[in-house]
């Protein structure tokens, strides 16, 4: 599966918008970008995934580059509980998932 | 989204003994779960994964004998921790995969600590 490149820590205030980015140059065509983020000392959540398609649920929207090289996840209304690690992750179907560092994201009142 | 428990969320022991923990998903069927480890301020690290029926797949550097992984109903996976020493103290995480969306959940975590 493709490497990802994400900044380390980001803070966000509380009502913004957070946008968290994703470097996956080297991704395939047959690869998948996933987003999930684990809240302190918990297991981690699942947020969203996509293959070359904006996509957005209810939690959050994730925009990707029309090259594939680079995707965003966009929190629209940051809450102090959206403060968490969130770990993007690139790989095929029915490959394991497997963990960066991920971005930590700090949403401040 | 599916959800996946985990048995017990906190465990203490003693050095020497065993350990056993549960991973159940509980609104699906999952053929393959995981089984993660999580050091302080570290990410998670896959141990190995488990498919129904069959024998798991260790990665590298994880001792099979040490952490025996059962997988034997389509929403049970335990992992027995044996002979645990401080060393092994982790957060211990499990994850199951939904066949139809190719997306793992994950269980919320059983953290051990060996004295």
């Amino acid at each position: 599966d493709a490497k990802t490149t994400q900044p380390t820590s980001m803070d966000c205030a509380e009502g913004r918008a957070a946008n968290l980015p994703c470097n996956h140059s080297t991704i395939s065509g047959n690869e998948y970008v996933y987003w999930y983020r684990q809240i302190h000392s918990q297991g981690p959540q699942y947020i969203i995934h996509g293959l070359k398609n904006n996509e957005t649920n209810e939690m959050a929207s994730l925009i990707i580059t029309e090259d594939r090289k680079s995707s965003t996840l966009i929190l629209p209304h940051a809450t102090l509980r959206d403060t968490a690690v969130y770990y993007c992750i690139v790989r095929v179907v029915g490959n394991d998932m497997r963990f960066g560092a991920g971005t930590r994201l700090t949403v401040k009142p | 989204g599916a959800v996946v428990s985990q048995h017990p969320s906190w465990v203490i022991c003693k050095s020497g003994t065993s350990v056993k923990i549960e991973c159940r998903s509980l609104d699906f069927q999952a053929t393959t779960m995981f089984w993660y480890r999580q050091f302080p301020k570290q990410s998670l690290m896959l141990m190995a994964t488990s498919n129904e029926g069959s024998k798991a797949t260790y990665e590298q550097g994880v001792e099979k004998d040490k952490f025996l992984i059962n997988h034997a109903s389509l929403t049970l996976s335990t992992l027995t921790v044996t002979s645990a020493h401080p060393e092994d103290s982790s957060f211990y995480i499990c994850s199951a995969r939904v066949v139809s969306t190719d997306t793992q959940y994950f269980g919320p975590g059983t953290r051990l600590t060996v004295l």
